[in-house]
C-alpha cells in the first residue's frame, strides 16, 4: 500500500540557518508528490508540487525540494529559515489508483528559534 | 486565490447531538473532500466527492454523512455526535484536471462533551 513517512516529529533550527524537512515514500509507480505547509489555526496551503521532469522543484516562500527515486525521497529544503516559517509541515503522495487520492505524511512541526 | 470557506470554525457540543459542519468553495472545482486530523497524525480521508450527487466514503471510517447537491457546497453531518468524533475536520476541493493538487479550507474544530 502506499504510503508516507516523515520521520522528524519536530525540528527546531535558528533563524536564518537552513532546513531540510524529510519525506520517504513508498508507491509503485512514478508519483505525484506535494509539500504543504498548516500554519496554526490554518487549513493546509501548498508550497509545492511535483509530477514529472526537473527532479528539483521550486515552490512558494523560497522552498525547494528535490525528488530522488533511488531513495524514494522528497525533502523540503529552504536556505535561511525565517520566524515565520513556523508552522507543521506535510509530505504527500497522489495515490494514482481508485480515482487519485492523496496520502499524507503525519507532519514535521517547524520551532524557529531567534 | 483560492476561496474555500468552512463554518463554524470552532464548535462545542454535547454528546447526542445533530451537527452540520459547513464548507462551500467558489472555485467551481468538481473534487471535494472531507478530512479528519488529530495533533502529531496524519489526515485521515473521511469523505471524497467527484462532483454533484457523486459522494464516496475514504480510507477511514467514519459515522459521518456527506450530500453533494450544488458544486459549491460539501456539508458534512454527524447524526448522535460523541466524545470519540472530537477533531479538526478540513475541507479541500480540487479540479479534476491538475493532479489533485488541493486547496484546503481553515477547518473546524469539534469539541464533543
Amino acid at each position: 500500500a502506499q504510503s508516507v513517512t516523515q520521520p522528524d516529529i519536530h525540528i527546531t533550527v535558528s533563524e536564518g540557518a537552513s532546513l531540510e524537512l524529510r519525506c520517504n515514500y513508498s508507491y509503485g509507480a512514478t508519483p505525484y508528490l506535494f509539500w504543504y505547509v498548516q500554519s496554526p489555526g490554518q487549513g493546509l496551503q501548498l508550497l509545492l508540487k511535483y509530477f514529472s521532469g526537473d527532479t528539483l522543484v521550486q515552490g512558494i516562500k523560497g522552498f525547494e525540494a528535490e525528488f530522488k527515486r533511488s531513495q524514494s525521497s522528497f525533502n523540503l529544503r529552504k536556505p535561511s529559515v525565517h520566524w515565520s516559517d513556523a508552522a507543521e509541515y506535510f509530505c504527500a503522495v497522489g495515490d494514482l489508483t481508485g480515482g487519485f487520492k492523496t496520502i499524507f505524511g503525519a507532519g514535521t512541526r517547524l520551532f524557529v528559534k531567534a | 486565490e483560492a476561496d474555500i470557506y468552512q463554518t463554524p470554525r470552532y464548535l462545542v457540543i454535547g454528546t447526542g447531538k445533530k451537527i452540520t459542519l459547513e464548507c462551500s468553495q467558489t472555485m467551481g472545482h468538481d473534487k471535494m473532500y472531507w478530512y479528519q486530523q488529530d495533533p502529531g497524525m496524519e489526515l485521515h480521508l473521511i469523505h471524497y466527492s467527484y462532483g454533484v450527487n457523486s459522494t464516496e466514503k475514504g480510507d477511514l471510517s467514519s459515522e459521518s454523512t456527506v450530500s453533494r447537491i450544488r458544486t459549491e457546497h460539501f456539508p458534512l453531518t454527524l447524526e448522535s455526535a460523541r466524545p470519540s468524533h472530537t477533531s479538526q475536520y478540513l475541507c479541500a476541493s480540487s479540479p479534476q484536471w491538475n493532479g489533485d493538487e488541493q486547496f484546503f479550507g481553515p477547518g473546524t474544530r469539534l469539541t464533543v462533551l
